[in-house]
């Protein structure tokens, strides 16, 4: 079972925008609205941020924002801040139920 | 307040068996999904096992298909994971967290799973 496919790193400057993409198949991305993104800072348990596809559970920043086009998802973080520098991880589910991970992507701001 | 607290994490030979258990606290094991996830040291999140809330539909990732069983016990609102035939790359910093819409929406702290001899 191969994973989903995030570029390893990403980097912005304070106030900018940057987009994490995170490509699958028809078997899982994009046949399916189940992508949800986490985001993880060192030594810390992952956070959901989205779910299905453009979800923010309550409390999460509308500075995060999440889109699927075909077989590739993306993460869009709006006016960087230092507290965004951390490894981001998208996952979705996938056909004859199982769920996959994509290898994770390093933000630097 | 919904939370998932993982243990029996251990340091354990190449071969040996572990139970790791996630007693959870906020909602009940008959409503919610639940999943376990691992992480290796400093490297990504891989998910390995889903129990949905009816208790009888299990699935796992290929890398611990044969080897890893789930359980459950409602009555205490914990959930294991029975891990068998342990290999040196099972070692883990290992997650349960619970299912909504297909996301992982709330996990552990997690437990450490160490294979050496």
């Amino acid at each position: 079972q191969s994973g989903l496919t995030q570029p390893a790193s990403v980097s912005g400057s304070p106030g900018q925008s940057i987009t994490i993409s995170c490509t699958g198949t028809s078997s899982d991305v994009g046949g399916y609205d189940y992508v949800s993104w986490y985001q993880q800072h060192p030594g810390r348990v992952p956070k959901l941020i989205i779910f299905d596809v453009a979800q923010r559970p309550s409390g999460v920043s509308t500075r995060f924002f999440g889109s699927k086009s075909g077989n590739t998802a993306s993460l869009t973080i709006s006016g960087l801040q230092a507290e965004d520098e951390c490894t981001y991880y998208c996952a979705s589910y996938r056909r004859s139920n199982l769920w996959v991970f994509g290898g994770g992507t390093k933000v630097t701001v | 307040q919904v939370q998932l607290v993982e243990s029996g994490g251990d340091v354990v030979q190449p071969g040996g068996s572990l139970r790791l258990s996630c007693a959870v606290s906020g909602f009940t094991l008959t409503s919610y999904g639940v999943h376990w996830v691992r992480q290796a040291p400093g490297q990504g999140l891989e998910w390995l096992a889903f129990m949905r809330n009816d208790g009888s539909h299990k699935v796992f990732a290929d890398s611990v298909k044969g080897r890893f069983t789930m359980s459950r016990d409602v009555s205490m609102n914990t959930l294991y994971l029975q891990m068998n035939g342990l290999r040196p790359e099972d070692t883990a910093l290992y997650y349960c967290a619970r299912d909504v819409s297909d996301a992982f929406e709330v996990w552990g702290q997690g437990t450490v799973v160490t294979v050496s001899s």
